[in-house]
């Protein structure tokens, strides 16, 4: 079955104490990208990728870091997580020709809920 | 980022009533999409409007691309209540290269 797999699904964790989010996709897709979504803020990236080895920043990268070395997995690091990134975390990925021009189709995971104490 | 302003937050409505929304933004996108996001899941992918004035149909969902390509709407007629989510718009800007920008989301509530 085709999909995005992101785990934790649910994490309290505490400020400071670094903490990876993976995801994985099993679709071939090159661009992925990491989503915080907040009540009344909607989806705001955070980091994306459109292929292995390269990444870049999204609307709201600060106190995140990602890497991509290899196709299928994304994770999102959080080095010390502060209270305020606190948040419902998506991954999704895409085909690059999706976004160019195509369908515009992102499948996501079905997210991660962190609280940072 | 770019921002997409979306409109009403959200709507409590009755079973069978028809339901209007819609996306506006600052500067011309080429792709207006159209999300949506069931209680407990990731957003998927409703409908894709690619053209100015666009008016594209998925069932009992309509939507359309505004003239200006700085607005979008999204219709649902005779709501049920598997239509219960947050509804988003999302597109990317015109020089946003690969980034997909997404709307504050439309949440919708249905009194069976």
């Amino acid at each position: 079955e085709a999909q995005v797999t992101q785990n934790p699904r649910y994490l309290i964790t505490v400020t400071g104490k670094k903490l990876t989010v993976t995801c994985s996709q099993n679709m071939n897709h090159e661009y992925m990208s990491w989503y915080r979504q907040d009540p009344g803020l909607g989806l705001r990236q955070i980091y994306y990728s459109m292929n292995v080895e390269v990444t870049d920043k999204g609307d709201v990268p600060e106190g995140y870091k990602v890497s991509r070395k290899e196709k299928r997995n994304f994770p999102l690091i959080l080095e010390s997580p502060s209270p305020n990134q606190t948040s419902l975390y998506f991954c999704a990925s895409s085909f690059l020709s999706a976004l160019a021009g195509g369908t515009g189709e992102l499948f996501f995971g079905e997210g991660s809920r962190l609280t940072v104490l | 980022g770019q921002q997409l302003n979306q409109s009403p937050q959200s709507m409590f409505i009755q079973e069978g009533e028809d339901v209007s929304m819609n996306c506006t933004s600052s500067s011309i996108f080429n792709t207006w999409l159209w999300y949506k996001q069931d209680p407990g899941e990731g957003p998927v992918l409703l409908i894709a409007l690619y053209k100015a004035g666009e008016l594209t149909s998925n069932g009992r969902l309509t939507a359309q691309f505004g003239i200006t390509r700085k607005d979008s709407f999204l219709n649902i007629s005779a709501s049920i209540p598997s239509d219960v989510g947050i509804y988003f718009c999302a597109g990317p800007p015109n020089n946003a290269g690969n980034m997909l920008t997404f709307g504050g989301g439309t949440r919708l509530m249905v009194k069976p």
